[in-house]
């Protein structure tokens, strides 16, 4: 069956070191991939869209990376801030195009 | 970049009415939404596909009947909890994806409707 594996439920680190989260998948043959930030309470918000083609991609102090033989992503937030602080979300697209999501990585960075 | 709005965030009912959230896609047109479903500490999972003119399209275990969608415009779908019990309390996330003209294959999620169920 289709999985997609995010590392730990909670990743604690202080402010302006650099994060960094895996999302693992199996039993799918992505086009993209894509991360989201969920704040409590709130929906998910896209952050960043990775491609087959694409090894590495950025947005300010966020950078992904994308593995389709490791069939890995890594997202990474440089400089954190305590504002960081959220759940991020890998998600793969089904073959309908609707989104099957990791459980999400905890991150609490604190000053 | 793309907003979908969401109505009501929050509502309280009595068990055995039935609730309607909006979804809305603002500065977009989307022929496909979604609907989702989140319980505490948990993720999010698909209760149904949304497409315009069309019937839904609902997951394994989804009452269709009991979680009514239509998907009126390209800008609009609805979801009515009908007969709302406890159990059905939870937090709803409706979708967009962007795949119109000049789209980019992203979704665009709205903030979420926290349903309370009495």
């Amino acid at each position: 069956s289709q999985k997609i594996e995010q590392n730990s439920e909670a990743l604690n680190i202080q402010e302006g070191k650099t994060a960094t989260l895996t999302c693992n998948y199996t039993n799918y043959s992505p086009a993209y991939l894509q991360w989201y930030r969920q704040d409590p309470g709130r929906g998910p918000v896209f952050l960043l869209l990775i491609r087959e083609n694409e090894k590495e991609k950025r947005k300010e102090r966020l950078k992904v990376t994308f593995d389709t033989t490791l069939k890995q992503s890594l997202f990474h937030i440089t400089a954190s801030q305590p504002a960081d602080s959220a759940t991020y979300l890998c998600a793969l697209e089904n073959s309908g195009y609707a989104l099957n999501f990791g459980k999400g990585t905890s991150l609490l960075v604190t000053p | 970049g793309a907003v979908v709005s969401q109505h009501p965030s929050r509502v309280i009912c009595k068990s055995g009415t039935s609730v309607k959230i909006e979804c809305r896609s603002l500065d977009f047109q989307a022929t496909t939404m979604f609907w989702y479903r989140q319980f505490p500490k948990q993720s999010l999972m698909l209760m149904a596909t949304s497409n315009e003119g069309s019937k839904a399209t609902y997951e394994q275990g989804v009452e269709k009947d009991k979680f009514l969608i239509n998907h009126a415009s390209l800008t609009l779908s609805t979801l009515t909890v009908t007969s709302a019990h406890p159990e059905d309390s939870s937090f709803y996330i409706c979708s967009a994806r962007d795949s119109g003209q000049g789209g980019t294959d992203t979704q665009y999620f709205g903030p979420g409707t926290r349903l309370t169920v009495l």
